[in-house]
């Protein structure tokens, strides 16, 4: 089966610019998540979708970055105006999990945004 | 808030031995435990899960022990090789479907 689905891989920017990442998650998970991992730190949860709704977004920095799940399949996450902190990867995980029941999570490749 | 301490420094073992990657916590036990492997420039990779009332869960080479009442599980690779290498993430799961991550130990097995 098809995996976690990520672009770009690699992204540059200036800050104060605005940057967008699109992920595709694999078919028939209802849950989705973007994570922000630093160098040298653990991945950390930015938001949760399960189908099209948001379950937790409470450590999204909601001034500068948003995310969005059109139709509970494809998501992006925006970041506008981009800081010299945001430089990190982006990943994107799925699972089959809902109503909060736990399950593995797979994970796309990433994106790694460097922010100059 | 919920803290998940892994051991920083990395891990150098020779071929052949068995690696022991350890994972505490502060504050209340997670429903579930999971453990990750992630690689250079890829996604993490799941493992393996461990839930509050088991004590030890096993697949191939693979061994997590969790316990609650010292707030730490261990994960062990026997008969580790060269190509165990790599960066191991434990993540806490407080039955929500909400995954908090440990910083994770980096894993060098020399042949």
């Amino acid at each position: 089966e098809a995996g976690v689905a990520q672009s770009p891989r690699y992204k540059i920017i200036e800050k104060r610019q605005s940057v967008a990442f699109w992920c595709n998650p694999i078919s028939g998970h209802a849950t989705l998540y973007w994570y922000q991992q630093i160098l040298g730190q653990g991945p950390k949860l930015l938001i949760q979708f399960q189908n099209n709704g948001v379950v937790d977004d409470s450590q999204l920095p909601k001034d500068r970055f948003s995310a969005e799940r059109l139709k509970g399949v494809d998501s992006t996450l925006k970041i506008q105006p981009a800081k010299l902190e945001d430089s990190a990867v982006y990943l994107c995980a799925s699972s089959l999990a809902s109503g909060g029941r736990v399950s593995e999570q797979f994970f796309g490749p990433g994106t790694r945004l460097t922010v100059l | 808030s919920q803290k998940i301490e892994q051991n920083s420094e990395a891990l150098n073992i020779q071929e052949g031995k068995t690696a022991t990657l350890t994972c505490n916590y502060t504050n209340y036990s997670p429903a579930y435990l999971q453990w990750y492997r992630q690689d250079p420039g890829r996604g993490p990779v799941f493992l393996l899960l461990i839930r509050e009332n088991e004590k030890e869960k096993r697949k191939e080479r693979l061994k997590v022990t969790f316990d609650t009442t010292l707030k730490q599980s261990l994960f062990h690779i026997t008969a580790s090789q060269p190509a165990d290498s790599a960066t191991y993430l434990c993540a806490l799961d407080m039955n929500t479907g909400k995954l908090i991550f440990g910083q994770g130990t980096t894993l060098q097995v020399k042949p």
